[in-house]
């Protein structure tokens, strides 16, 4: 059974500062993994998907990589504003129509 | 345009009522997805859509029963709800990719609605 896991739990950085997050599945045999944000109450907003076949892919400030084979993706946040505060959230699509997805990472940037 | 909308954006009932919850996308995605989300937890599957025919029913009560009526619209109507099934119910859609789609079920970026806070008393 897939699971996927976020690490850490929250987050707090100073403005400015470069962060990595941390996302891993124990099931390599994914199709794609995307990364959300979620602002509290809302909807998610996608931030990058990346293919199986895909090591990384960039927007702006963001960059994810994927490593399928060690079961790890990571989202790098350069130059952090506090306009990125919210929670991040990754997702494995698995096939079958199903993604799981772990936990989140609650990030708080401060001015 | 990748916009998913969701009425009503806030919605209390009460354990006797009957309500629907609506989602509808242009973005000729032919999967779409209802979930369940409660306070600081990830969003629970409920169920897919693929085709206009239900794909997957994650053992969902059947208090909660969805829709298709058309690629465009997804309904989930709501009926002698529980307490605990006070929760943000979020509408997904994505395109379904690759070759065999229905029977591999690959599916590429969701985009999800802003959601509908539900209360039950």
């Amino acid at each position: 059974k897939q699971e996927v896991t976020q690490i850490p739990a929250a987050l707090s950085v100073p403005e400015g500062e470069n962060l990595v997050l941390n996302c891993s599945f124990t099931d390599s045999a994914i199709y794609n993994l995307q990364w959300f944000r979620q602002d509290p109450g809302k909807g998610l907003t996608s931030l990058l998907l990346i293919q199986s076949s895909q090591r990384e892919q960039t927007s702006g400030r963001l960059n994810a990589s994927l490593d399928k084979s060690s079961g790890r993706s990571t989202l790098y946040i350069a130059a952090s504003q506090p306009g990125d505060s919210a929670t991040y959230l990754c997702a494995v699509n698995t096939g079958g129509f199903k993604t799981i997805f772990g936990a989140g990472t609650r990030l708080f940037v401060k001015a | 345009d990748t916009e998913v909308t969701q009425t009503p954006k806030h919605l209390v009932m009460g354990m006797t009522n009957k309500k629907s919850l609506k989602c509808e996308q242009h973005m000729g995605h032919r999967a779409m997805y209802w979930y369940k989300q409660k306070a600081k937890k990830p969003p629970e599957l409920m169920f897919v859509y693929s085709y206009e025919k239900l794909s997957i029913n994650e053992s969902v009560p059947s208090r909660f029963s969805p829709e298709c009526p058309n690629s465009s619209l997804l309904n989930l109507h709501l009926h002698a709800l529980q307490p605990e099934d006070s929760a943000l119910y979020l509408c997904a859609s994505s395109q379904v990719a690759g070759a065999s789609p229905v029977v591999l079920g690959r599916t590429d970026t969701q985009y999800f609605g802003p959601g509908t806070r539900l209360t039950v008393l």
